[in-house]
C-alpha cells in the first residue's frame, strides 16, 4: 500500500455510461494528478490540482470531468467514452506541483470501454 | 520533441548481475529534478530514486544508482545485484519547476528489464 488508494482497480463501462474513478490519499500531500497510460505510449498528463484548484488541463477531452473536493480526494468523472480511452489511469500525489522529492503513485484503474 | 528518451524497449539481466538502463533528456531549465520509478505487472509506479540537477553527487538508494552525467543530459540507472523481482517495466521522468509545465512529470516511454534465474 503506497498511500494512494484507487478504486476500483478494474472497470469496463459501455460508451453511453458514466462512471467515476476515485484516488485518495492521507499523506498530507496538496498537489495531485491524474496520469493516462496507454499500451506502448508514455504516461500522459492529464490534470493537475494543486491546493485544491486545478492549475493544469492538458487538452483533454470534455468527456473527461475532474473534481478535487478537498485536498485528500480526487475523482475523474467519465461519460460517453470511446473505446481509444481504455488504459490504466494513474493518479499520484506530491508535496505541491514544484520541488524536491518524488511523487507517490496509486495502483491505477484499468478501464476497458466497449 | 521528446523530452525523455528511453532508447532500449526491452533488457535482459542474469539474476546477480548488473544491468543500466539509458535515459537521456533534454530540457533548457537549469533547475530540474530527474526521477526513475519501477512498474511491475500490477501497475503501480514505485518511486525509486531522484537527482536534483544541482545535486554534485550521484544519487544511490540501496541496490539503485543513478549515473548522472550533466554535460550529455543523461541519467541512467544502475541496478546492482539483480533480483528476479526487479522484472518490471521501468520509467525515467523529468521534472521542469518553471514554464507550462508548472513542474509536473514527464516520462519516457519505458524499458522492460527481464532478469533471468
Amino acid at each position: 500500500e503506497t498511500g494512494v488508494t484507487q478504486t476500483p482497480r478494474h472497470l469496463v463501462m459501455g460508451m453511453t455510461n458514466k462512471k467515476s474513478l476515485k484516488c485518495e490519499q492521507h499523506l498530507g500531500h496538496n498537489a495531485m494528478y491524474w496520469y493516462k497510460q496507454s499500451a506502448k505510449k508514455p504516461l500522459e498528463l492529464m490534470f493537475v490540482y494543486s491546493l485544491e484548484e486545478r492549475v493544469e488541463n492538458n487538452s483533454v477531452p470534455s468527456r473527461f470531468s475532474p473534481e478535487c473536493p478537498n485536498s485528500s480526494h480526487l475523482f475523474l468523472h467519465l461519460h460517453t467514452l470511446q473505446p481509444e480511452d481504455s488504459a490504466l489511469y494513474l493518479c499520484a500525489s506530491s508535496h505541491t506541483s514544484q520541488g524536491a522529492g518524488g511523487y507517490t503513485f496509486g495502483s491505477g484503474t484499468r478501464l476497458t470501454v466497449v | 520533441a521528446q523530452k525523455i528518451t528511453q532508447t532500449q524497449p526491452g533488457m535482459f539481466v542474469q539474476e546477480k548481475e548488473a544491468v543500466t538502463l539509458d535515459c537521456t533528456y533534454d530540457t533548457s531549465d537549469p533547475s530540474y529534478g530527474l526521477f526513475w520509478y519501477k512498474q511491475p505487472s500490477s501497475g503501480e509506479m514505485i518511486f525509486l530514486i531522484y537527482q536534483g540537477s544541482y545535486d554534485q553527487q550521484n544519487a544511490t538508494e540501496g541496490r539503485y544508482s543513478l549515473n548522472f552525467q550533466k554535460a550529455r543530459k543523461s541519467a541512467n540507472l544502475v541496478i546492482s545485484a539483480s533480483q528476479l523481482g526487479d522484472s518490471a517495466m521501468y520509467f525515467c521522468a523529468m521534472r521542469e519547476p518553471y514554464g507550462g509545465s508548472q513542474g509536473n512529470l514527464i516520462f519516457g516511454k519505458g524499458t522492460k528489464l527481464s532478469v533471468k534465474p
